[in-house]
């Protein structure tokens, strides 16, 4: 599976967007791009995923660039409960299910 | 529908004692994932069940074991507990099908030994 970079934090004011950028360059054509976050000592929390159409959930909107080597995960309205760490991960579907978490971005959210 | 559920939610146990972990998935998802999270590790994966079958493992010793039930539901296994095991646990599950084999976390076994 493809490696991911992701920025170690950011910050972010209560009600505005946060968009969480993640760099995957050496994505290949059959691998997709999953963000899940975890809340402190709390298990990952599934948000989104996507191939190469933006998607678009109750949770977030996931922004993927034409050549896919790159994403964005955007929360509309970022709240003091959206305070996690965020991992972008890229994985091929169908097949064992082993998910490579990096070190993610730490969002803080504030008043 | 339920999420995945584990048991228990903490534990302690002293050096050289053997753990079991229990993982419930959620209903109807035939694979279970298994993680170990550490502060200096960071998450990492253990091995995965489907079918009651063990088809990836990670890079851990062989102290670490697992086995899945008729039922889906997992566990896991840690023998010979040393100081580095203490960790959370953390399990998946998915439903495996091409069209989505998204992973749901369970809420995670914090382990201690001493």
């Amino acid at each position: 599976d493809a490696k991911t970079t992701q920025p170690p934090s950011m910050d972010c004011a209560e009600g505005r967007a946060a968009n969480l950028p993640c760099n995957h360059s050496t994505i290949s054509g059959n691998e997709y791009v999953y963000w899940y976050r975890q809340i402190h000592s709390q298990g990952p929390q599934y948000i989104i995923h996507g191939l190469k159409n933006n998607e678009t959930n109750e949770m977030a909107s996931l922004i993927i660039t034409e050549d896919r080597k790159s994403s964005t995960l955007i929360l509309p309205h970022a709240t003091l409960r959206d305070t996690a760490v965020y991992y972008c991960i890229v994985k091929s579907r169908g097949t064992a299910s082993k998910l490579t978490f990096g070190t993610g971005t730490r969002l803080q959210v504030t008043l | 529908k339920a999420g995945v559920t584990q048991t228990p939610r903490y534990l302690i146990k002293t050096r050289g004692q053997q753990v079991t972990l229990s993982c419930s998935p959620i209903s109807g998802h035939r694979s279970v994932s298994w993680y170990q999270q550490t502060p200096g590790q960071g998450l990492q994966f253990l091995f995965e069940y489907f079918s009651e079958t063990q088809r990836n493992k990670g890079n851990f010793p062989g102290r670490f074991s697992g086995r899945q039930f008729s039922n889906s539901r997992s566990e896991m296994n840690v023998s010979t507990l040393e100081l580095g095991d203490s960790a959370l646990y953390l399990c998946a599950s998915s439903l495996v099908e091409v069209s989505t084999d998204t992973q749901y976390f369970g809420p995670g076994t914090r382990l201690t030994v001493l």
